[in-house]
């Protein structure tokens, strides 16, 4: 039971390159997260779907993008990336909305901006 | 809107020693309050989390964490920390219900332990 899977781990791009993070999730939850981590500032969360087929937007959504692909699947993608968006990203799911099930985190993605 | 304070960003212990970690929120509503710990190059696990009921409540690894209103805090506590517990710890608070994932952080403490 792997839990939640993301990758790429580590990425290096230049700015204005695009690029996607991949998330995935064994576990059959209903919802789904991505989250940035940057020093001093916690996570904040970027986008979320709740369920299948819907997204919606979290505190920081400006410059990126994300598709629920499946009920496993939730990627988060960059257009056109900028060096304020140099930070770890976490993908992270739980059982569904309304229920007290703890979120679940992958190991995160470290994207560097040049 | 909601917001969390960790007031301490650099904690260090010596093995052996209590530990307390301040968390301070501020929500309109009743909080679903939690503490999540992350170790250099992991993801976050959670340690416990409180949504109603008794306000001290017990967690994994020998943690616990007490919810008081009146000061709109939830300290997370070890009796006697191991240097396995060296790592970077969480607060966050959300409003459950339709937005249980929906959480808001603390900047994180980060706990050294010495031998």
């Amino acid at each position: 039971n792997a839990g939640v899977t993301q990758t790429p781990k580590f990425q290096v791009l230049k700015t204005g390159q695009s690029m996607t993070l991949q998330c995935a999730q064994d576990m059959n939850h209903n919802s789904m997260y991505w989250y940035r981590q940057d020093p001093g500032m916690g996570l904040r969360l970027i986008y979320y779907s709740a369920s299948e087929g819907t997204t919606d937007k979290g505190e920081v959504p400006n410059g990126y993008n994300v598709s629920r692909l499946n009920k496993r699947e939730f990627s988060l993608r960059l257009e056109s990336a900028a060096p304020s968006q140099t930070s770890v990203y976490f993908c992270a799911s739980n059982y569904r909305q309304g229920s007290t099930g703890e979120l679940f985190f992958g190991e995160g993605s470290r994207l560097t901006v040049l | 809107a909601q917001s969390v304070t960790q007031p301490d960003i650099h904690i260090t212990v010596s093995e052996g020693a209590s530990l307390e970690l301040r968390c301070n929120y501020s929500y309109g509503a009743t909080p679903y309050l939690f503490w999540y710990v992350q170790s250099p190059g992991q993801g976050l696990q959670l340690l416990l989390k409180y949504f109603s009921g008794d306000t001290l409540v017990q967690g994994i690894k020998g943690f616990e964490a007490e919810f008081k209103r009146s000061q709109s805090s939830f300290n997370l506590r070890k009796p006697s920390v191991h240097w396995s517990d060296a790592a970077e710890y969480f607060c966050a608070v959300g409003r459950g219900g339709t937005s249980y994932g929906k959480l808001t952080f603390g900047q994180g403490t980060i706990l050294t332990v010495h031998p």
